[in-house]
């Protein structure tokens, strides 16, 4: 079955360490996202890309960077510079050049937690 | 710029009938979506309205009114499964999803 997985589902972080989270899709998808969600609150993004080895800042970049070697794959780490990087992270794709239904397919997503 | 916005929380009945509203500001439009998130778990795509009128699948339906910049999901005969929240979302001009906050529904017995 063709879907979204990210790993690992729970993660701690020290202070001061940089971790990294994985996305791999087998959609086939030319655009990927990554977004951050907080308690009660929505989805921030934080990084995209639309095709391989081209990515943007979302609106919350700092402290985050990622890559975009492979279609499938969409690694996002958290640096030492993001101070607060609790919160749970959620890993997305869709057929980009598509103004019509353009369902995004989400990741069960990674929980990040400062130790 | 661009925003969404929806009420924070609604408190409806099991088996009764819910409407969450989303009101948007964009620069272009390219339709609205509706997405679902139990506590914990992921969004999955509800619904999609590029037009004007109401969209049905089974007991959700989405109705979008371009003049009014307004849409709504509905959703019928609710069960204890229906809570979670619900975001409705817009595409901009770079193809992106511009999120609402969020709509937390509760469902009572």
């Amino acid at each position: 079955d063709g879907g979204i997985t990210q790993s690992p589902k729970y993660l701690f972080r020290k202070e001061g360490q940089n971790v990294t989270l994985s996305c791999e899709q087998n959609l086939n998808h030319d655009a990927m996202y990554w977004y951050r969600q907080d308690p009660g609150q929505g989805l921030r993004l934080i990084y995209y890309s639309q095709i391989v080895n081209d990515f943007q800042k979302g609106d919350i970049a700092e402290g985050y960077s990622v890559s975009r070697e492979k279609k499938e794959s969409f690694p996002l780490t958290v640096t030492s510079a993001q101070k607060n990087p609790t919160a749970f992270y959620l890993c997305a794709s869709s057929i980009v050049r598509d103004r019509g239904n353009y369902g995004y397919t989400f990741g069960s997503g990674t929980r990040l937690t400062v130790v | 710029g661009q925003s969404l916005e929806q009420p924070s929380e609604v408190t409806a009945v099991e088996g009764a009938i819910v409407q969450i509203n989303c009101t948007y500001q964009t620069s272009g439009f390219y339709g609205l979506s509706w997405y679902q998130q139990h506590d914990g778990g992921a969004p999955t795509f509800l619904s999609y309205n590029a037009l004007d009128g109401l969209e049905e699948t089974g007991r959700f339906s989405s109705f979008l009114s371009r003049s009014d910049s307004y849409g709504y999901l509905l959703l019928q005969e609710l069960q204890m499964k229906d809570s979670a929240s619900y975001f409705c979302a817009s595409l901009d001009s770079n193809y992106q999803l511009i999120w609402g906050a969020g709509t937390k529904l509760i469902i009572k017995p």
